[in-house]
């Protein structure tokens, strides 16, 4: 069965600090693992994915994300945190083999604050 | 481009009242998927319509009901409105089964 762990509802970073976001998955079949961003108010935004091939995957804004099978883990990184980077962030991981699932399932989100 | 959109952005309804939320996926795009984003639950999936038809529900009750139309777009019905159905409801498409999916904004339910 697939799951997704999000470690931490809250994460506090300063202007200019790194950003780490934690994703653990469990997946019976080759995961795809996606980032989306949830501003206030607004729908959910794809940041980045990992299907298959470079397991170092660049996305929008900054972010990346290493896909690590023996530690089955997606996290989330930005090298320097700039305020527009606060908002919700969501770990999410198919449900069949290459998506024939169809939807997605996902992680529980961490709210990402960015102090001055 | 248009993107996912959703309709209303806001309602608010009563205990035991129906409500109807309505969802057109990108152009070209095939399947739609309703979550519910409920505070403190995450996103919990509801529906996945493709091709006209319902692929996979996820685990809510009978109540919660939908449909896709010809030209892909789909509504979301919900009979006998619960007090912790309020929620944001979000709509997604996909293109095939890339598993990428893309958002609408949502329909922001209260029941009161």
């Amino acid at each position: 069965a697939q799951s997704v762990t999000q470690l931490g509802s809250h994460l506090s970073v300063s202007e200019g600090a790194l950003v780490l976001l934690r994703c653990n998955y469990s997946s019976s079949v080759p995961p795809y693992l996606f980032w989306y961003v949830q501003y206030p108010n607004q729908g959910l935004q794809l940041l980045l994915k990992y299907t298959t091939g470079a397991t170092l995957v660049k996305g929008i804004n900054g972010f990346e994300a290493e896909f690590k099978k023996s530690e089955t883990s997606f996290h989330l990184t930005k090298p320097s945190a700039h305020m527009s980077d606060a908002a919700e962030y969501f770990c999410a991981v198919n449900r069949g083999y290459g998506g024939s699932q169809g939807n997605l399932i996902f992680g529980k989100g961490t709210k990402l604050s960015v102090k001055p | 481009e248009a993107g996912v959109t959703q309709s209303p952005t806001h309602l608010i309804k009563t205990r035991g009242q129906q409500v109807t939320l309505r969802c057109s996926p990108i152009s070209g795009h095939t399947s739609v998927y309703w979550y519910q984003q409920a505070l403190g639950l995450g996103l919990q999936f509801l529906l996945w319509y493709d091709e006209g038809e319902e692929r996979n529900r996820g685990n809510f009750p009978p109540r919660f009901s939908g449909r896709q139309f010809p030209n892909y777009s789909s509504e979301l019905n919900v009979n006998a409105l619960e007090l912790e159905d309020s929620a944001l409801y979000l709509c997604a498409s996909s293109a095939g089964y890339t598993g990428e999916l893309f958002f609408g904004e949502g329909s922001r339910l209260t029941v009161l």
